[in-house]
């Protein structure tokens, strides 16, 4: 069955430096896959999307990811973090067989220390 | 243009009562699916609705239910009510279905969600 696992429950970071939240996948064919940022009272946001040709995609808001297909990833980088980054991030990969539909990981939750 | 809206963003029940959430999509968006999020499952697909049908459900018992108007909106419906049921539901719109092609995908947008409580 399909799945995504985000190994990482809880990051926390100092401002300025580097992230890489993980993401795996678990998907017969070629994935459409997907990174979506949720700040506290807020829906889901799309930072990015993954469907196709160059395997390097940026997002909104700096990030940007890279899909590798040998390892099953799809982590989420950004250089330099924001205090306004801290948020819950979460991965997820399109079914794009008979039932059409997000599956997504559980969540990292990140934390930016000033 | 206004983005999903949801109503009402917080409620309370008691086990045993019934609830109904409210979604209206983004202008022209014809598709709405909901999901329920907690932080143990994460977030768990219950249905889409395309022109006003239900297209695509989860794994979900009957106690779930939804429909769609003329017009986009949606509501969904939880009957009696259980305290495992106190969770975020999003709702989310998107112009066509998920997949309306074969390898097709178009993008959804979420609404900030109803936050339900039950005690």
């Amino acid at each position: 069955a399909q799945s995504v696992t985000q190994p990482d429950i809880h990051i926390t970071v100092s401002e300025g430096a580097s992230l890489e939240l993980r993401c795996n996948y678990s998907y017969g064919a070629t994935p459409y896959l997907f990174w979506y940022v949720q700040s506290p009272g807020q829906g889901l946001q799309l930072l990015l999307k993954y469907f196709s040709g160059d395997t390097l995609v940026q997002g909104i808001k700096g990030f940007e990811a890279e899909f590798k297909r040998s390892q099953s990833s799809f982590n989420l980088r950004k250089p330099s973090v924001h205090w306004s980054d801290a948020a819950e991030y979460f991965c997820a990969v399109f079914n794009a067989g008979n039932n059409r539909k997000l599956i997504w990981g559980l969540g990292t939750s990140l934390a930016v220390n000033p | 243009k206004a983005g999903v809206t949801q109503t009402p963003r917080y409620l309370i029940k008691t086990r045993g009562q019934q609830v109904t959430l409210s979604c209206s999509p983004i202008s022209g968006h014809r598709s709405v699916s909901w999901y329920q999020q907690t932080p143990g499952q994460g977030l768990q697909f219950l249905f889409e609705y395309f022109s006003e049908t239900q297209r695509n459900k989860g794994n979900f018992p009957g106690r779930f239910s939804g429909r769609q108007f003329s017009n986009s909106r949606s509501e969904m419906n939880v009957s009696t009510l259980e305290l495992g049921d106190s969770a975020l539901y999003l709702c989310a719109s998107r112009w066509g279905l998920a997949g309306a092609k074969l390898f097709s995908y178009n993008e959804q947008f979420f609404g900030p969600g109803t936050r339900l409580t039950v005690l």
